[in-house]
């Protein structure tokens, strides 16, 4: 959607950390997420940040949230193969949820 | 078994024909959503419905219409189906929390239009 925008592809060497960046319009939006989409599959949450923190870190995963410039961004540690999938970012607006472009995560040896 | 059920999972048909996209689902949700995937376009929203007596457009709903049988169902249509309107779908369902909008995806319908 055009109210939210994420690069489209990244490229990562395997064990390096991977860090996939957003931007957000709806100030107002109480929580902002992060899905996976693995090949032939459909979305999963990955991972999500109430708007009232700055960081949130979850294992491997860690998100930063920069409200004063409604930027997001998602920091995969020890990127593994694994890891390939598309990652999209998404912000609730009237309970309803509006999706970046999504980031094509590519993972090589 | 799925929580979100979408079918059929592919399907080729022919420029003008209808076509029902099917949706149910076993979490309970009152919220039900279409959207479309292209490359480069990320997901956009079709339709939703809050509700059994509930429907909402959503940014693209032209050339679409849904219906909710029930709580666990919604189905998706294309009345006269055309070529741009081949994309992978997908169904998804959230719950009523007023500010938590984490959404259940189906795992998709891929449709060809020919």
């Amino acid at each position: 959607g055009e109210d939210v925008e994420q690069s489209l592809f990244l490229s990562v060497r395997e064990g390096d950390s991977s860090v996939i960046n957003c931007t957000y319009t709806d100030s107002s939006s109480t929580y902002l997420y992060w899905y996976k989409q693995e090949p032939g599959a459909g979305l999963q949450l990955l991972t999500y940040i109430f708007s009232n923190m700055d960081m949130k870190q979850d294992q491997r995963l860690t998100v930063l949230l920069n409200k004063k410039d409604k930027h997001l961004s998602l920091r995969i540690a020890d990127t593994q193969t694994g890891d390939s999938a598309i990652y999209f970012c998404a912000e609730s607006n009237d309970y309803k949820l509006s999706f970046g472009a999504g980031t094509t995560v590519t993972v090589r040896a | 078994d799925a929580d979100v059920t979408q079918t059929p999972r592919n399907r080729i048909t022919k420029t003008g024909k209808r076509i029902m996209l099917e949706c149910s689902q076993t979490k309970g949700h009152d919220r039900m959503y279409w959207y479309r995937q292209d490359p480069g376009l990320g997901l956009r929203l079709i339709y939703y419905s809050f509700d059994v007596k509930d429907i909402n457009k959503g940014e693209i709903s032209d050339g679409y219409s849904v219906s909710r049988q029930a709580q666990a169902k919604f189905s998706l249509s294309l009345e006269s189906a055309i070529p741009n309107q081949t994309a992978l779908y997908f169904c998804a369902t959230s719950d009523n929390s007023p500010t938590n909008t984490e959404a259940f995806f189906g795992q998709g319908t891929r449709l060809t239009v020919v």
